[in-house]
């Protein structure tokens, strides 16, 4: 009954690796979002997708492409993983797009801790 | 710069005693939210607070948002240890789609 899932929960893997961390939601939500928390506990955005289209792309660098099948699917590859990459990613959905009044209510997944070595 | 930010960063009182947790942000927006992340989860939505309202209750939760000071409070009564967490607030700016999210104040409510 998860409404915001991710997979995997954990990935240690070592530098210059590629990986994907995969999100699902099953609210119904038309936005999905992928978030970076570093050691900090600072929570930036990294994209979100409204209806399978990209909406927002912070400067991330482009090792990172998010790609979305479908509207309940979000996922994030990273290609040649660095030390700098290792945080916590979070993927979150809302509905319907941030920005309109009331709304905009974010429901985060549990997260995936990813420790590059 | 980072829209929102907490003060204080962190806060530790004793199980029954008031909270109170502040957010200040730099631009207009559409509404402001405060977030809970206990350690090692996810961020779980508490309450939301529109521009135009200025004080909002949810349980235990008491919200204030003074725009003309860009500034939000989270007032947390009667504290419970289970109440430990960090907390976030975050904004929605006037004419963008994104959150933005504060750098959190992490509470510890001893029992």
């Amino acid at each position: 009954d998860t409404a915001v899932s991710q997979t995997p929960k954990y990935l240690v893997t070592q530098m210059g690796n590629d990986k994907s961390i995969k999100c699902e939601q099953n609210l119904g939500h038309d936005t999905m979002y992928w978030y970076k928390q570093d050691s900090k506990k600072f929570l930036k955005i990294m994209f979100s997708y409204n209806n399978k289209e990209l909406i927002i792309n912070e400067t991330v660098p482009n090792r990172f492409s998010p790609k979305s099948p479908d509207k309940a699917h979000l996922n994030l590859h990273i290609n040649s993983l660095e030390l700098g990459d290792s945080a916590v990613y979070f993927c979150a959905s809302s509905q319907p797009p941030t920005g309109t009044s009331g709304r905009e209510t974010q429901y985060f997944g549990p997260g995936t801790r990813l420790l590059v070595l | 710069s980072q829209q929102g930010e907490e003060d204080p960063q962190a806060l530790g009182i004793q199980e029954g005693e008031n909270a109170t947790m502040n957010c200040s942000y730099k631009t207009s927006i559409n509404n402001l939210q405060w977030y809970r992340q206990n350690s090692g989860r996810g961020l779980v939505h508490l309450i939301l607070i529109r521009s135009n309202e200025r004080e909002k209750h949810s349980g235990r939760l008491r919200v204030t948002l003074d725009t003309s000071k860009k500034s939000s409070s989270l007032l947390i009564t009667a504290s419970r240890a289970a109440d430990t967490a960090s907390y976030f607030c975050a904004t929605v700016p006037r004419g963008y789609q994104k959150v933005t999210f504060g750098t959190g104040t992490k509470l510890q409510v001893i029992p």
